[in-house]
């Protein structure tokens, strides 16, 4: 079974600019949950789609938006890129309240 | 809230030493216990869960047991090796509290040396 896929691997923005993250779940996954991993901050919960609804939201901005598909593919988007925004943006699958496992990251760089 | 907390790090050890990463957390409910391990420039892998107290979760030589009465999943290993040396995380689902969220430790590094 093929794992989780994340479009692209890398990126290099600007600030004020706005990029779109690709996220393809385990095939059965229904949950995609995102993550943003940095140095200072660790790893921080995004927010999750379940079914192509948000079910759950952490504590970032509205600049951070995404949604879900009905094949369960997920994107996420930010806007007015900032440099701070520079980070790993995992996603994660899993069947309904299970283990979740992880693509291996987008690595997004604001200059 | 939930959190979780582990050992300071970096560790550093000799190839074939015992290893010994120590987490606890804090959360209401009952939460689920993992460790994932990220390889550099990799996502997280999942190494062991455990799903209830006492429960022992293990994986490619670790282990770690689900300790209710101290709040606590330490990550062992008899043996190390070089290949081990990665960057750890201790982490928990409360789904009472956070639904599906994960609530990640700091992350510990180590290193094998041959």
């Amino acid at each position: 079974k093929a794992g989780v896929t994340q479009t692209p691997r890398y990126l290099i923005k600007t600030r004020g600019q706005q990029v779109t993250l690709s996220c393809s779940p385990i095939s059965g996954h229904r949950s995609v949950s995102w993550y943003q991993q940095t140095p200072g901050q660790g790893l921080q919960f995004l927010f999750e789609y379940f079914s192509e609804t948000q079910r759950n939201k952490g504590n970032f901005p509205g600049r951070f938006s995404g949604r879900q598909f009905s094949n369960s593919r997920s994107e996420m988007n930010v806007s007015t890129l900032e440099l701070g925004d520079s980070a790993l943006y995992l996603c994660a699958s899993s069947t309904d309240w299970a283990e979740q496992y992880f693509g291996p990251g987008t690595r997004l760089t604001v200059t | 809230g939930d959190s979780v907390t582990q050992m300071e790090g970096p560790v550093t050890l000799s190839e074939e030493a015992f290893l010994t990463i120590n987490c606890t957390y804090t959360a209401t409910g009952y939460p689920s216990l993992f460790w994932y391990v990220q390889y550099p420039g990799e996502g997280l892998q999942l190494l062991l869960k455990a799903t209830k107290a006492d429960d022992k979760g293990s994986n490619k030589g670790f282990e770690a047991t689900y300790r209710k009465e101290t709040t606590s999943f330490h990550l062992e290993k008899g043996s190390v090796q070089v290949s081990d040396s990665a960057v750890y995380f201790c982490a928990l689902i409360s789904p009472e509290t956070s639904g599906s969220r994960l609530t990640f430790g700091e992350g510990t590094q180590l290193t094998v040396n041959p």
